[in-house]
């Protein structure tokens, strides 16, 4: 099993859709969790951490749970500027990082 | 700019050459990370650096694959007898200390071995 699972998509959406991503990891060791956003050809950048009782940032609400070993994250009213690949990433105590393979987004008009 | 840079931003070499890469991390960062990536995948960690001390290599980070960061601050990832299979972009990223501390990356250096 990989250690961390995200479904890749694509998710086609049309503008102003909710969509969610779930992401699942294997190893309870995991510290901290955070969703990365990668445009194509770019780099990673911080999307959100997230935060065991939940937490929302505006348009993005990322929600964790320890037990299931699952993360998700939702995206409200999505704008063509949301398309873009979503990679969930677990950190562990000694600053290890792990990516998901990363899921896919298009919104289309 | 300063965010984290990577040096060259593309390199095209034939393969049993060696390559280089430079990172420069964000100046007051400590922490500095290698990760490959590949296409459909997410980053791949490779190594990391605490100041010049390289704390953690992992067990994909082949013999020909050799890090340094001599004075904790810009960092060099060579490969040596680049094979087809090195293709890869190559990330840099740099971050503060503690737990929860975000890591930047850079542009990336894509590798094309042929």
């Amino acid at each position: 099993r990989k250690e961390v699972e995200q479904d890749p998509g694509p998710f086609n959406v049309p503008e102003g859709a909710t969509v969610a991503f779930n992401c699942t990891y294997s190893n309870s060791a995991s510290q901290s969790f955070f969703w990365y956003r990668q445009d194509c050809r770019k780099e990673p950048k911080l999307l959100m951490s997230v935060y065991s009782s939940g937490n929302e940032d505006g348009r993005f609400t990322a929600q964790l749970n320890r037990a299931s070993q699952y993360i998700s994250l939702l995206i409200r009213d999505s704008k063509l500027s949301d398309s873009a690949t979503y990679l969930c990433v677990l950190k562990y105590n000694n600053n290890d990082m792990r990516f998901g393979a990363g899921t896919r987004l298009t919104v289309k008009p | 700019d300063t965010g984290v840079s990577q040096d060259p931003r593309h390199k095209i070499t034939k393969r049993g050459q060696n390559v280089t890469f430079r990172c420069d991390p964000i100046s007051e960062h400590n922490r500095l990370y290698w990760y490959r990536q590949t296409l459909g995948q997410g980053p791949e960690f490779l190594t990391y650096f605490q100041n010049e001390a390289q704390l953690e290599k992992s067990r994909l980070l082949s013999d020909r694959f050799s890090a340094e960061r001599p004075k904790g601050s810009f960092s060099t990832l060579e490969i040596q007898r680049t094979e087809q299979g090195d293709s890869a972009m190559y990330l840099c990223a740099s971050s503060l200390g503690g737990l929860a501390g975000e890591q930047y990356f850079g542009p990336g250096t894509r590798l094309t071995v042929l």
